[in-house]
């Protein structure tokens, strides 16, 4: 069955660093999203992105945070300048379009900002 | 606006017990109901879903049936096994909307 992949799958950054959260959903997938899920508390939508660009967005999504679908394939998820707060758990999803399509979800790139 | 309630956990059981982890929904408009489940270290996977009004996911012994008069969507197996010892989210996408809105999530542990 084909599966969203994301890597790394963990990633460690000093606090100010840039990172690049990578993600290959599904291939015949049009919905692309990210959530974030810090350690034990509810997993939290940040963004969608349909047809090159952002569908919606959410208010933790602010200007630290871009997504990127560079080719036909990767949709990256970049922290400009990282903080202590940006630790989690980032997960990337993708849909197929139609109503109320599932969102298939990867396994997730633990981030761990020191 | 839309949300999920779920309860909390954790809930902790033995095995071949019966489980019951419910789920309530607000929503305008006609939702599409989820139940995703997390492994230890692992991501989110589908459990099961429901589309429309009395309608039952099922999938690995859960079962979760949609009422609408109700807004639930309870999430339930009739034995459980140490392996679904898991973090179960209960979830909707709505039709105005394409983003998937999570409950809390409830942690379930399941002693031999």
């Amino acid at each position: 069955e084909p599966e969203v992949t994301q890597t790394p799958s963990h990633q460690v950054t000093q606090m100010g660093q840039e990172v690049i959260l990578r993600c290959v959903p599904i291939s015949n997938h049009l919905y692309f999203y990210w959530y974030r899920q810090i350690l034990g508390q509810k997993v939290e939508f940040l963004v969608s992105f349909y047809n090159n660009e952002i569908s919606e967005k959410s208010e933790i999504f602010d200007d630290q945070f871009s997504v990127e679908r560079p080719d036909g394939s990767n949709f990256t998820l970049k922290i400009r300048s990282t903080k202590l707060e940006d630790s989690a758990m980032y997960f990337c999803a993708s849909s197929e379009v139609g109503e109320n399509s599932p969102l298939h979800f990867g396994n997730g790139t633990r981030l761990t900002v020191t | 606006g839309d949300s999920v309630t779920q309860m909390e956990g954790p809930v902790t059981l033995s095995e071949e017990a019966f489980l019951t982890i419910n789920c309530t929904y607000t929503a305008t408009g006609y939702p599409s109901l989820f139940w995703y489940v997390q492994y230890p270290g692992e991501g989110l996977q589908l459990l099961l879903k429901a589309t429309k009004a009395d309608d039952k996911g099922s999938n690995k012994g859960f079962e979760a049936t949609y009422r609408k008069e109700t807004t639930s969507f309870h999430l339930e197996k009739g034995s459980v096994q140490v392996s679904d010892s898991a973090v179960y989210f209960c979830a909707l996408i709505t039709n105005r909307d394409d983003k998937i809105i999570f409950g809390k999530g409830t942690r379930l542990h399941i002693l031999p």
